[in-house]
Order: C-alpha cells, then structure tokens, then sequence
C-alpha cells in the first residue's frame, strides 16, 4: 500500500526566510511518480512539480527547489526567500504505475508567511 | 486562469434536495475526477473516470451519483445528503497516466442543512 507522511503540520515564516517542507513516502511499487501540490486560501489545488521515481535529479523553479532521495524515501520542497503569498497548505503526492488514477496525498503542511 | 471549471462555485442545499455539480475541461484529458475535502484536510478521491467510462468508485454513498456525459464534461448529482457530506468537492483531470498532474478547478463548496 502507498502512503505519504508529511509530518509538518503547521510551519510559521518570517518573509524571507527559507522553508523546507518534508515528505517521506511508502510504496512498493519500482516505478511511481512524487508531486506537489499548493493550495492557497482560495481553494484551487495547484500543481508544482512532478518527478518520476528513475530521475533522481533534483530541481529548482525560481525560488522553488526540491530534493528527491530514493535512498531515504524523501521528496523534501524548499522555498527561499519566501514571500507572503507563499502563504498556503501544500501536498505532497504519490502516483504508483500499477496504480495509475488513484494518487495518495499526504495531509499537507500550512505554511504561513509573515510580513 | 483555471482550464477546468466547475459550477456552481457555492451551493446551500436541504437534505431532501436534489442538485448538480458541473465540471468542464478543453486540455483534452481522458481522465477525470471527483475528489471531496473537508477542512484541513487532504483530498479524498471519490469517483475517476477513464474514457467516459467509470473507472474507480471509491465506495462512495450512492446518494452520490456521477456521470461522464462527454471526454469534456463530468457531473455529480446529489440527492439526501447529509449535514456531513458538507465539504469542499473539487474537480479534476489528467492524462490517464500515472505520471499526468492533476489539474483540479476551483472547486464548489457545499452546505447540507
């Protein structure tokens, strides 16, 4: 069975601090696919950044980056410099290949940004 | 700007109503869901489907009843909800790969009186 920890419940910034948001995730499965997802006070989960469980690279969008370790079965996001609007409850995901249309969340950290 | 719409985007309705939520989609995705999430928490799936056709039910109340009219439209209709079944019900579709994101719509907030 498939499962996502994401043992930060509630994470509270200064602006311009940088974050790390961690995600530990079960599967048995050798091929699977790890997301995240950012859902702002507006409602519309958003997604951020896919990577498949053969690429290991890790990968930065501006001021997003995320580490990917097979070896400890983590899937961590780190925003630096975070802004306000960085402000919201992010998901991490797992997808496995033998199990395609049923993606498990873990229970999402609330990350508030101060000014 | 959303690329998957739903409709309406609140509804308040009694326990012996009958009503429908609308979901639409032009990215040409096979796949599409229905998700329900209730405060500080995540998403659970509900219903997906793959090429119109039902492909999971989540062991959802059959007062819960989707429907997939076309590769572009998913519906939900609701009839003697519960107080309970009030949440946030979210929309969404991908490729019907397990690789594919999920691209959710703004969702419709629900109240059952």
């Amino acid at each position: 069975a498939q499962k996502v920890t994401q043992a930060q419940t509630e994470i509270s910034v200064v602006e311009k601090e940088d974050v790390t948001l961690d995600c530990v995730y079960e599967t048995r499965d050798t091929t699977y696919y790890l997301f995240w997802y950012k859902q702002p006070p507006s409602g519309e989960l958003v997604f951020l950044i896919r990577r498949n469980s053969f690429d290991e690279q890790n990968e930065i969008s501006g001021r997003y980056s995320w580490n990917f370790q097979k070896s400890t079965s983590s899937f961590n996001f780190t925003i630096t410099a975070s802004q306000v609007v960085d402000s919201a409850v992010y998901f991490c995901a797992l997808s496995e290949f033998t199990n395609a249309g049923k993606s498990t969340f873990g229970d999402g950290t609330t990350l508030t940004v101060k000014p | 700007d959303t690329e998957v719409t739903q409709t309406p985007k609140h509804l308040v309705m009694g326990m012996t109503n009958k009503k429908s939520l609308k979901c639409e989609q032009h990215m040409g995705h096979r796949a599409m869901y229905w998700y329900k999430q209730k405060a500080k928490k995540p998403p659970e799936l509900m219903f997906v489907y793959s090429y119109e056709k039902l492909s999971i039910n989540e062991s959802v109340p059959s007062r819960f009843s989707p429907e997939c009219p076309n590769s572009s439209l998913l519906n939900l209709h609701l009839h003697a909800l519960q107080p309970e079944d009030s949440a946030l019900y979210l929309c969404a579709s991908s490729q019907d790969r397990g690789d594919s994101p999920l691209h959710f719509g703004n969702g419709t907030r629900l109240t059952v009186t």
